[in-house]
């Protein structure tokens, strides 16, 4: 089946450094997935960051972004500087085009320190 | 605004015991599917729906069944509760088409089963 990989469970990182939340995905019964990074922060439900549907793009919300790559499987979320407000759990996710079915992977927990 | 809201949000229930869960969406959205998360992990689908009257199987239904008796709403149903479907679950709308996969998600239950 489908799946996504997210190698660190938690992040810590100092405000203003930079970030890289790694992300690759498998998708044995998609030709090209949706690829998604969604977000929960703390007290709040589950919500939407960011989304690519083309091979190849960027996509970019909150200083954050991820380019699609469909060569290296992967959808990496980058942020060039954190702030303390940045601190969340942060889920990878594929969606197969026809059903909207979404696959998670495990999520990220990134601290932001001041 | 629109929402989805999740009721109850928080049950206890006893082994054996019939629980329901249930979601009304205000999205107008084709699609609804239920999720389970449970501590350290992401999202696992259990049933998902694409219309009033349809209720399609996730990749953990064991132990669930599903209703879709309007457009608006979305039950879960758990006939005889056991221990092991003690988590958090997760109600979501989303649209078909290109768009697929950008989900709405409810604050969530969680259900303990005693």
């Amino acid at each position: 089946g489908d799946s996504v990989t997210q190698t660190e469970g938690q992040v810590t990182v100092s405000e203003s450094k930079s970030l890289i939340i790694n992300c690759t995905y498998s998708a044995t019964s998609i030709g090209y997935p949706n690829l998604f990074w969604y977000v929960r922060y703390p007290g709040e439900g589950l919500q939407l960051l960011l989304k690519v549907i083309t091979a190849g793009q960027k996509g970019s919300s909150r200083g954050f972004e991820a380019t699609y790559n469909k060569e290296a499987t992967s959808f990496h979320l980058q942020k060039a500087s954190v702030q303390e407000s940045d601190s969340a759990v942060y889920y990878c996710a594929l969606s197969e085009a026809n059903t909207g079915k979404l696959t998670f992977g495990d999520g990220t927990v990134l601290t932001v320190k001041p | 605004e629109a929402a989805v809201t999740q009721s109850p949000r928080n049950k206890v229930a006893v082994t054996g015991g019939k629980v329901t869960l249930s979601c009304n969406q205000t999205n107008n959205h084709n699609n609804m599917y239920w999720y389970r998360q449970d501590t350290g992990h992401g999202l696992r689908l259990i049933h998902y729906s694409y219309g009033a009257g349809s209720t399609e199987k996730g990749d953990i239904p064991d132990g669930y069944k599903a209703s879709r008796p309007s457009q608006e709403n979305f039950s879960l149903i758990l006939e005889l509760a056991t221990p092991s479907q003690t988590s958090v679950y997760f109600c979501a709308s989303g649209e078909t088409g290109w768009n697929t996969g950008q989900l709405y998600f409810g604050e969530g239950s969680k259900l303990t089963v005693l």
